[in-house]
């Protein structure tokens, strides 16, 4: 089975920093891009940011760029985001999805991990 | 980069059939877009891709054949037929735009589906 499953995430103050990582299984992690997306409370998909197969190509979303770090260890079949500087409105549920049955979009998702950014 | 608008609500009744419209920002008229299935708390799961010449590639699994897509200028339209329970969930469109090194996704804001 094709799975994805996030963890790391929790309750950190403003300014302080979390690294979340997403395990993947059931497919050759190491062939895919991946993604991180976010949802804020009550709110709509956001997009974080993306990884190529062998990580020479990253992107952020300007709201996330210079504070966070996407990276991948292919060996592990684990996908992370190393993030620093957290505000208030990076609170949300994190979700980590690929293309893997190669149709654009994104297929397969985790059940995401939430980040509260709270003093 | 595509903005991509959904109106935050849309209702019908159980059995009616209803369409759910994603519109493109302007000079984004040729952009596929992806419709994604939410349940509350769970990860989204992928409906469909749409163009403009109508569904692009295949639906996402276990995606009954009550839903289409089809695509007209800046809109891309998920209709939903013979409406069931299980369809009330939230329903998010993305697009994809660049490539390599200036690759990013772009969301719009959700509609809220409610069955009557």
């Amino acid at each position: 089975e094709v799975q994805l499953v996030e963890s790391g995430g929790g309750l950190v103050k403003p300014g302080g920093s979390l690294r979340l990582s997403c395990a993947a299984s059931g497919f050759a992690f190491s062939s895919y891009r991946m993604e991180w997306v976010r949802q804020a409370p009550g709110k709509g998909l956001e997009w974080v940011s993306s990884i190529s197969s062998s990580s020479n190509y990253i992107n952020y979303a300007d709201s996330v760029k210079g504070r966070f770090t996407i990276s991948r260890d292919n060996a592990k079949r684990s996908l992370y985001l190393q993030m620093n500087s957290l505000r208030g409105e990076d609170t949300a549920l994190y979700y980590c999805a690929t293309d893997y049955y190669g149709a654009g979009g994104l297929d397969v998702w985790g059940q995401g991990t939430t980040v509260t950014v709270s003093s | 980069q595509p903005v991509l608008t959904q109106p935050p609500s849309a209702s019908a009744s159980l059995g009616a059939s209803v369409t759910l419209t994603c519109t493109l920002s302007s000079d984004y008229s040729d952009y596929k877009v992806d419709w994604y299935q939410q349940r509350p708390g769970k990860g989204p799961r992928f409906v469909m891709r749409v163009g403009t010449g109508g569904i692009v590639g295949s639906k996402g699994d276990d995606i009954p054949d009550r839903f289409s897509v089809l695509g007209s200028g800046l809109n891309r339209f998920l209709t939903i037929k013979n409406i069931q329970e299980e369809d009330e969930r939230d329903y998010h469109c993305g697009a994809e735009h660049g490539s390599g090194s200036n690759f990013g996704r772009v969301f719009g804001g959700g509609t809220k589906l409610t069955v009557l």
